[in-house]
């Protein structure tokens, strides 16, 4: 089975503080992506990744950033956690960027 | 982004078949149409898409009209295990990796 594993399920940060959210997918696929879930706005893109060292900006970016240093591994890093960051992250991979999408559980972030 | 039109919510018997309309008017030419579906507490779940013909899978079947202005999610016989959110999303194939989630379609299935 494809397997997507984000690093935690919940994370409560300070305001100001830098926050890492790791992603690890098993299947050697080429694509990763950071979504944001929020409640009335659906999934939201924030960056995409189609291949090591490689990004891509999504709809949402400000605020945000990414690193891919190996294939199976796509962080998101929050610079400074604002209050506005407070959400749930999932992150997903595929094969082609055409592909259906693999999830993994989501990590629900609290910034305080 | 072309934009699709989901109910809310609809409500289903346990083993009886699940109708979930989409409508997408202004779908393009490359636009793929894609279905995902939610559980509580997980992330989204794949379920299938199409281009221009019917599709099926173990999951469920999908009907798109001639037109392509709508399409139609069929699970076969619900289970309570098919509780979730239903977004039907239309994906550029000439543009690829992105997919747009909306409000979806939230079932509920009655035991």
């Amino acid at each position: 089975d494809v397997k997507v594993t984000q690093s935690s399920r919940y994370l409560v940060k300070r305001t100001g503080e830098k926050v890492f959210l790791e992603c690890v997918q098993d299947m050697d696929h080429e694509n990763m992506f950071w979504y944001r879930q929020d409640p009335g706005l659906g999934l939201r893109l924030i960056y995409f990744s189609y291949d090591v060292k490689m990004k891509e900006k999504g709809d949402i970016p400000e605020g945000y950033s990414v690193s891919r240093e190996k294939k199976e591994r796509f962080s998101l890093i929050l610079e400074s956690a604002s209050t506005n960051q407070t959400s749930m992250y999932l992150c997903a991979s595929c094969i082609r960027g055409w592909d259906e999408q693999y999830f993994g559980p989501g990590t629900r972030l609290t910034v305080t | 982004d072309a934009k699709t039109t989901q109910p809310n919510s609809m409500e289903s018997n346990e083993e009886e078949p699940v109708h979930l309309p989409c409508n997408h008017s202004t779908i393009s030419g490359t636009d793929y149409i894609h279905w995902y579906r939610q559980l509580p507490s997980q992330g989204p779940e794949y379920v299938i898409h199409g281009l221009t013909s019917n599709v099926n899978n173990r999951m469920a079947s999908l009907a798109i009209a001639e037109d392509r202005k709508s399409s139609t999610l069929i699970l076969h016989r619900a289970t309570l295990r098919d509780a979730a959110v239903y977004y039907c999303i239309l994906r550029d194939g000439a543009a690829g990796n992105k997919l747009t989630f909306g409000g979806g379609t939230r079932v509920l299935v009655k035991p």
